[in-house]
């Protein structure tokens, strides 16, 4: 069964600090990864996806992840955070054979101090 | 092009009662998924509707069942409301399957 694990659950950073949040998922195949964010009081908004190709995807915002196969991590990160980047972040993997169902890390709530 | 829509927004129901909830998806997109969110348990797939047909199911009881219509809206309904079942309940739709989805704002099901 798929899993996908994230470390932090909370983490408060200072703008113009820069971020990594870990994500680590379990599956057997080949997968599709993502990052979803869920900015207060809205709704889950795509960040970034990988499907196949350069493993260095970048994303909206400023953002950017690697996916990292030999340690089946796709961590997220940001050189310079804002204040606007406050959220939930969800890192969420779907298999090639998997249709649509994606699995979803346990979230990680940001929050960025002005 | 509009997004994935939810209706309703808010909904209050009682144990016991049951109750439907609609996703329309964004034009053109033919999957359907639909997800529960609780402060407990997080985000959990419960089942993705393609071309009117159920292609995965999450582990949910029976009392949770969907479907889809033929110009790709779907609906979910839940039997027999049990408090464990307020939570916010999410629509995704893609364009095919193993595609990114794009998520609506959600349904927010307070049992009580």
């Amino acid at each position: 069964a798929q899993s996908v694990s994230q470390h932090n659950h909370h983490v408060i950073l200072s703008e113009a600090a820069s971020l990594e949040l870990g994500c680590n998922y379990s599956y057997g195949g080949t997968v599709n990864l993502f990052w979803y964010v869920q900015y207060p009081g809205q709704h889950l908004q795509l960040l970034l996806k990988y499907f196949s190709g350069d493993p260095l995807v970048k994303g909206i915002k400023g953002f950017e992840a690697e996916f990292i196969k030999s340690k089946f991590s796709f961590n997220l990160r940001k050189p310079s955070v804002q204040w606007s980047d406050t959220a939930e972040y969800f890192c969420a993997v779907t298999g090639n054979n998997a249709g649509n169902m994606l699995t979803f890390g346990g979230g990680t709530r940001l929050m960025v101090k002005p | 092009k509009a997004g994935v829509t939810q209706t309703p927004r808010y909904l209050i129901k009682t144990r016991g009662q049951q109750v439907t909830l609609s996703c329309s998806p964004i034009s053109g997109h033919r999957s359907v998924s639909w997800y529960q969110q609780t402060p407990g348990q997080g985000l959990q797939f419960l089942f993705e509707y393609f071309s009117e047909t159920q292609r995965n199911k999450g582990n949910f009881p029976g009392r949770f069942s969907g479907r889809q219509f033929s110009n790709s809206r779907s609906e979910m309904n839940v039997s027999t409301l049990e408090l464990g079942d307020s939570a916010l309940y999410l629509c995704a739709s893609s364009y095919r399957q193993a595609e990114t989805q794009y998520f609506g704002p959600g349904t927010r099901l307070l049992v009580l």
